[in-house]
């Protein structure tokens, strides 16, 4: 069975840092793009980039550039998302999905990670 | 950005309805669509991909359609584990983008 395990909810000050993580099983890690997406009750769903573990090759969408980094540790089976310097406007639940062969389709979700982002 | 449009943002439906929900592309995606479900506290989960094809154990009462900018998810006969958001996606060009969700309630 496929699985993406997300780490836990966060609470953080402006201008900390953070990394969360997203462990997969149950498939070739290193074979499938895996994505994040932002979701927030203004905004909905944010597609934020892809990396594919194989080769930590990346696709960044411009509106996320330079805020967060993408990385995956393929050793491990995880993926993650980071943060230099939090702003309030991260607040939102953070999920990772792994993406269909050949496609942009998410067939497998993590179950998500809430970050706040408060003083 | 391509920018997807849903229709309606909310929909009131019974048990044993039909129901579509229309997604629409602010360019051509051929179809390049998927469409997800999510319910309140959970990850959203796929329904469907390539504008038309059923992902994997999904209920056949679930079916897309459309190419270029229109696309629908059509429910029928609505069943009570069908109450949620649903979400459509393009992936034709980067960098991917979502509609704003439909939420399908009890009437």
């Amino acid at each position: 069975e496929v699985q993406l395990v997300q780490s836990g909810t966060e609470v953080k000050k402006p201008g900390e840092s953070l990394k969360i993580s997203c462990k997969g099983s149950g498939y070739i890690f290193t074979n499938f793009w895996i994505g994040w997406v932002r979701q927030t009750p203004g905004k909905g769903l944010e597609w934020m980039g892809i990396i594919y573990p194989g080769d930590s090759d990346t696709r960044n969408n411009p509106s996320f550039q330079g805020q967060v980094t993408l990385s995956a540790d393929k050793s491990i089976n995880t993926a993650y998302l980071q943060w230099s310097s939090l702003e309030a406007s991260d607040s939102a639940i953070y999920y990772c999905a792994r993406e269909m062969t050949r496609s942009g389709f998410y067939d497998s979700w993590g179950q998500g990670t809430l970050v706040t982002v408060s003083s | 950005d391509i920018q997807m449009t849903q229709s309606p943002s909310t929909l009131s439906a019974s048990v044993g309805d039909r129901v579509t929900i229309t997604c629409r592309a602010s360019q051509s995606i051929s179809s390049w669509l998927a469409w997800y479900q999510q319910k309140p506290g959970k990850a959203p989960k796929g329904l469907i991909y390539a504008a038309s094809s059923l992902e994997a154990g999904v209920p056949s009462r679930f079916s897309g359609g459309g190419s270029g900018t229109e696309f629908t998810l059509t429910i029928t006969s609505l069943q009570p584990d069908d109450f949620a958001t649903y979400f459509c996606q393009q992936y034709h060009n980067y960098p991917w983008t979502f509609g704003q969700g439909t939420k399908v309630e009890i009437k």
